[in-house]
């Protein structure tokens, strides 16, 4: 399983363009790239997937270079509410039984007024 | 749609004392796992179920044991619970096993053990 890094925390203002940017060297050819966002007291919700170049959709934008050795989120505008932890995933897309989930510690993001 | 289910929100145990978690989900996903997440920690997986009939250990297995009922239904059990195992414990359910299936989760169950 690819390991990732990811920042501890990242802090910034309502309005701004937020981008997370995780590490995934040992990343494999059959590996997905997935995000995950967590509130606190709550489970995690799933944000975005991706394989290689960009991904979008109604929350956020995901960036991945040719060699995939890394990915970045990206949050366009944050507001308050989204003050979270944030999860970088690497995981096999064709993994049966044996594909799990490695979580990691996250990013805590935290949106100031 | 309900999602994912858990049961208790919170739950106080004494040492060498056991339980079970109840976990629920209502998409017909058939992967089902539990995590713990320790305070300032990412979570880890327990035990995961890719289909119904199948359980395996994840990361952190030792101290619990789980029973797929039914396809909607994953338990977790404490069987002489212990003050390590103070966490939230978070269910999750998947239509897949694969990376690629997105993962809901539980509310979580909040447990103290002294």
């Amino acid at each position: 399983l690819a390991k990732t890094t990811q920042p501890i925390s990242m802090d910034s203002y309502e309005g701004q363009e937020v981008n997370i940017t995780c590490s995934h060297n040992n990343i494999a050819t059959n590996d997905y790239i997935t995000w995950y966002q967590q509130f606190p007291s709550q489970g995690p919700r799933f944000i975005i997937q991706g394989y290689k170049t960009k991904v979008t959709n109604e929350v956020a934008s995901l960036f991945i270079p040719a060699d995939r050795k890394s990915s970045t989120l990206s949050l366009p505008r944050v507001s308050l509410s989204d003050t979270a932890v944030y999860y970088c995933l690497v995981g096999d897309v064709y993994g049966g039984a044996t594909n799990k989930l490695i979580f990691g510690t996250g990013t805590l993001l935290a949106v100031q007024p | 749609n309900a999602g994912v289910t858990q049961t208790p929100k919170f739950q106080v145990l004494k040492t060498g004392q056991s339980m079970t978690l109840q976990c629920a989900q209502d998409m017909n996903h058939n992967s089902m796992y539990w995590y713990r997440q320790d305070p300032g920690m990412g979570l880890r997986l327990i035990y995961y179920s890719a289909s119904e009939g199948t359980t395996d250990k994840g990361e952190v297995p030792n101290g619990y044991n789980v029973s797929r009922l039914n396809k909607r239904e994953f338990s977790l059990r404490l069987e002489s619970a212990a003050p390590s195992q103070t966490s939230v414990y978070f269910c999750a359910s998947s239509e897949a096993p694969q990376h690629s299936y997105e993962q809901y989760f539980g509310p979580g169950t909040r447990l103290t053990v002294t």
